[in-house]
């Protein structure tokens, strides 16, 4: 069993729906929880991140932790064509170098 | 801008044959990293330095190894590649570790490929 599991998709939304990816993960010592985003042909780049349990928004991003489920989440809200992308859940320990990834779920936004 | 780059972007080998990629960052960051994503996976962790310490992942086969001769460059070596070894290899640095307060920036990554 993979130590984080992620929806591989392809999802594909109309412009202006709520994209809703996630990811399961089996170590109860994750503490930090982090969404990626990479465009093709492109490194990953952080969009955000929580701590422990709990929601976070920024924006058009809402990010959710379920650590009893061991369950995270990440929302768009008012997709664009520009947020078609590949996004990554990453996580880890406190103080503890090593990330975690998911496979990545690839979304494409239609306008 | 502060950024990390890598080089080449697409390099093309022969089975057997060896071949460097190149990492360099203006970020001054303590740590370098490497890692090989396949398509459809995961990024996988092969090494990372912390200064000058080296610290290899248990499973990054042997045919893998890292040099950095200074703060700024970081190379990673495929002594003898294999059809497997044809990947993304991405670099990354962070001014420490320890959570997202201290988050890791990638490169745009080099595509291997192995004729």
């Amino acid at each position: 069993q993979k130590e984080v599991e992620q929806d591989p998709g392809p999802l594909s939304v109309p412009e202006g729906a709520i994209v809703s990816l996630n990811c399961t993960y089996s170590n109860s010592a994750f503490q930090y929880f982090m969404w990626y985003r990479q465009y093709s042909r492109k490194g990953p780049e952080l969009l955000m991140y929580t701590y422990s349990s709990g929601n976070k928004e920024d924006g058009r991003f809402t990010a959710q932790v379920d650590k009893s489920s061991k369950y995270i989440s990440l929302f768009i809200r008012d997709s664009q064509p520009s947020d078609s992308a590949t996004y990554l859940c990453a996580m880890s320990g406190s103080n503890d170098y090593k990330l975690s990834f998911g496979a990545g779920t690839t979304v494409t936004v239609r306008a | 801008d502060a950024m990390v780059i890598q080089n080449p972007r697409y390099q093309v080998t022969q089975f057997g044959k060896p071949v460097t990629l190149s990492c360099s960052q203006t970020l001054n960051h303590n740590v370098m990293y490497w890692y090989q994503q396949k398509s459809s996976q995961a990024p996988k962790l092969l090494f990372h330095y912390y200064d000058k310490d080296f610290n290899n992942e248990a499973d990054t086969p042997d045919n893998f190894q890292s040099r950095r001769p200074n703060t700024s460059f970081c190379f990673l070596d495929i002594r003898s590649p294999g059809l497997g070894d044809a990947a993304m290899y991405l670099c990354a640095t962070s001014s420490t570790w320890g959570g997202p307060d201290q988050p890791q920036h990638f490169g745009d990554g080099t595509r291997l490929s192995i004729l």
